[in-house]
């Protein structure tokens, strides 16, 4: 059964670092989405991307934060300069449609120190 | 925007009982309602999911009703079996959004032999 599929699992990284997230989506999926879960927290939308544009983000999504499918497989999130509290569970997720249902991937543990 | 609250955050319950969590949501043209299992180091993995034009689905053990009218949803588990025992999500998905969902704050199931 296809999967949705993150790198790395975990990363440990210091404040004021760039990281970026990976994922690949299922093959023929069209609409990508990055979540974030803090530590005993709800999951919290922070982007979706269709057609190779931002379609809609949240307020957590600033100007530190970038999407990217730089080949027409993977998608990509990269935070610029990472704080302390961005610490959390990266999920990627994609479908086909918005009326699709929408596979998460296994998720990044990110740690920021 | 949307709201989810989700009730209970934890429900533990005998092997063979009835679990049952409950939903609210704030916006009421939010049309899709799914509901995520998350295991320990997974990403969700979606169980059950229904659309506003309809009242109540059922797949096996799990179920799922809607009241359009008092906005909110409950998610149904007969017979439990320890493999159950996992994180539940609620979520909302509004109409004119582009596919981003809105969790519940999750409820942790412990199902007990």
């Amino acid at each position: 059964e296809p999967e949705v599929t993150q790198t790395p699992s975990h990363q440990v990284t210091q404040m004021g670092q760039e990281v970026i997230l990976r994922c690949v989506p299922i093959s023929n999926h069209l609409y990508f989405y990055w979540y974030r879960q803090i530590l005993g927290q709800k999951v919290e939308f922070l982007v979706s991307f269709y057609n190779n544009e931002i379609s809609e983000k949240s307020e957590i999504f600033d100007d530190q934060f970038s999407v990217e499918r730089p080949d027409g497989s993977n998608f990509t999130l990269k935070i610029r300069s990472t704080k302390l509290e961005d610490s959390a569970m990266y999920f990627c997720a994609s479908r086909t449609s918005p009326e699709g249902t929408q596979y998460f991937g296994p998720g990044t543990r990110l740690l920021v120190l | 925007g949307e709201n989810v609250e989700q009730h209970p955050s934890t429900l533990s319950v005998q092997e063979g009982d009835s679990a049952v969590i409950k939903c609210t949501y704030s916006d009421s043209a939010s049309n899709y309602f799914p509901w995520y299992k998350q295991e320990l180091g997974k990403g969700p993995q979606l169980i059950i999911d229904i659309r506003s034009n309809v009242g109540e689905k059922k797949d096996q053990r799990i179920a799922v009703t809607l009241n359009k009218t008092a906005k909110h949803f409950s998610l149904h588990i007969t017979e439990t079996q320890p493999e159950d025992s996992a994180v539940y999500f609620c979520a909302a998905s509004e109409a004119d959004s582009w596919g981003k969902l809105q969790f519940g704050a999750g409820t942790q199931v412990v199902v007990t032999p």
